[in-house]
């Protein structure tokens, strides 16, 4: 079964200081991966997602995530934040080749961002 | 463009109580339906989901059980509410299992 670790449970920046949000996952087939972010009292928003292709992978808010397949990550990154990025954050893997789990959540990294 | 609906968005039960939460999906057909839990400060957990109607997969034992009466419509229902079951619930569609799944506001559960 996949699994997903985001090593940091929360993440204290500065204002406008950059982030980068860890994720790492298992898994010894082709993967899919996705972030998430959620506001207070909202669902989850895809932020951005890997399915092939480049490495690098923009999304919306101006974050973007590098997925390594030699270190089984997929790091999501932002140069510069603001009090509005204040959120919890989901990284999730699925199983390309078709396997039964779906979708693996990671158990969320809850970033705070400090004036 | 496909939006997903739940509803109630907040609510509030004494323990003992029946439950239905409803999630109902707009603009495609045939969608794969989730229903997820928060706890308090936790991660999300798998509780539901279905590839169509009345075929339900449940992920966790409990008192909650789910429904698919129709193609776009997932309910989630318990008989009698433990205060365990307090939490945030969220429902979820996708095309394919593998792909990213788009999730509704939510509804906040407060059992008391």
């Amino acid at each position: 079964a996949q699994s997903v670790t985001q090593l940091d449970s929360q993440v204290p920046v500065f204002e406008e200081a950059p982030v980068e949000l860890r994720c790492n996952y298992s898994s010894s087939v082709s993967v899919y991966l996705f972030w998430y972010v959620q506001y207070p009292n909202q669902g989850l928003q895809l932020l951005l997602k890997y399915l092939s292709g480049s490495t690098l992978v923009k999304g919306i808010n101006g974050f973007e995530a590098e997925f390594n397949k030699s270190q089984t990550s997929f790091h999501l990154r932002k140069p510069s934040v603001h009090i509005s990025d204040t959120a919890e954050y989901f990284c999730a893997v699925s199983d390309s080749g078709g396997g039964a789990d779906g979708l693996t959540f990671g158990k969320g990294t809850h970033l705070i961002i400090q004036p | 463009s496909q939006t997903i609906h739940q509803w109630p968005a907040t609510l509030v039960q004494p323990v003992g109580s029946p439950l239905s939460l409803e999630c109902t999906v707009e603009g495609t057909s045939n969608p794969n339906l989730y229903w997820y839990r928060q706890a308090a400060g936790r991660g999300l957990q798998l509780l539901f989901y279905s590839v169509g109607i009345g075929q339900i997969s449940s992920e966790v034992p409990q008192n909650l059980s789910a429904s698919r009466p129709q193609d776009r419509q997932f309910i989630l229902s318990s008989k009698k509410l433990l205060l365990s079951d307090s939490g945030f619930y969220l429902c979820a569609w996708n095309f394919d299992r593998y792909y990213e799944q788009y999730f509704g506001p939510g509804t906040r559960l407060t059992v008391t």
